[in-house]
């Protein structure tokens, strides 16, 4: 079967730098999403990773490797605005969206 | 603003209620899609449609009926529900159906209860 998996909730301080793990196992692979949601909101376009390596973003980055099915989110210089939860999906063989369940993450001052 | 309206944010129905969701999108985006999102599940594809035409259904009871009468409305309408449909429907877009790394955009969703 086809499994994406991202911790379930995720707790840092304001300021500091946490990295989200999202795993994945599927049949065949066109890409990496990454969104983020606000409690009550749309889901939200971050990154989208299809070769190895790391695009970065302003304080967002993704990282993928393709051989490990392995993908991180580095979110830096935290902002209480970033308490959210954050979505990994894959596009299979089919291009049809595997999503995660979602890490959600919160933020201390 | 994500350019994908939905109506109405939030319906409480019961059991034997018709009621329909309603979504447009501003983009002239060709796909559009509804999605099921249950508290700390994955978001559930239900059904796909690329220029009004239905490419997809993920063995989505019939109790659920889309309808896409041009590519900038899709429809959900319900029937007959049961309490474990209670979740938040997800509407979306993208540019075309599934190819590349096109990005779909989300509406905010419609929070449904049923009763």
């Amino acid at each position: 079967g086809q499994n994406i998996d991202q911790p379930t909730e995720m707790t840092a301080t304001e300021g500091a730098i946490v990295q989200i793990n999202c795993t994945y196992q599927t049949s065949g692979f066109n890409g990496l999403f990454w969104y983020q949601q606000h409690a009550g909101e749309a889901p939200t376009f971050l990154s989208y990773n299809v070769l190895d390596g790391l695009e970065e973003k302003g304080r967002f980055s993704s990282f993928l490797s393709r051989s490990k099915g392995y993908s991180y989110l580095l979110l830096k210089e935290l902002q209480m605005k970033d308490s959210a939860s954050y979505l990994c999906a894959v596009k299979d063989s089919n291009y049809q969206l595997i999503w995660g369940a979602g890490t959600k993450l919160i933020i201390k001052p | 603003e994500t350019g994908v309206t939905q109506t109405p944010r939030h319906l409480v129905m019961g059991m034997t209620n018709k009621k329909s969701l309603k979504c447009e999108q501003h983009l002239g985006h060709n796909a559009m899609y509804w999605y099921k999102q249950s508290a700390k599940k994955p978001l559930e594809l239900m059904f796909v449609y690329s220029l009004e035409e239905r490419v997809e259904n993920n063995s989505v009871p019939s109790r659920f009926s889309p309808e896409c009468p041009n590519s900038s409305h899709l429809f959900l309408h319900l029937h007959t529900l049961q309490p474990e449909d209670s979740a938040l429907y997800l509407c979306a877009s993208s540019q075309d159906p599934g190819t590349g790394g096109e990005t779909q955009y989300f509406g905010p969703g419609t929070r449904l209860l049923v009763l």
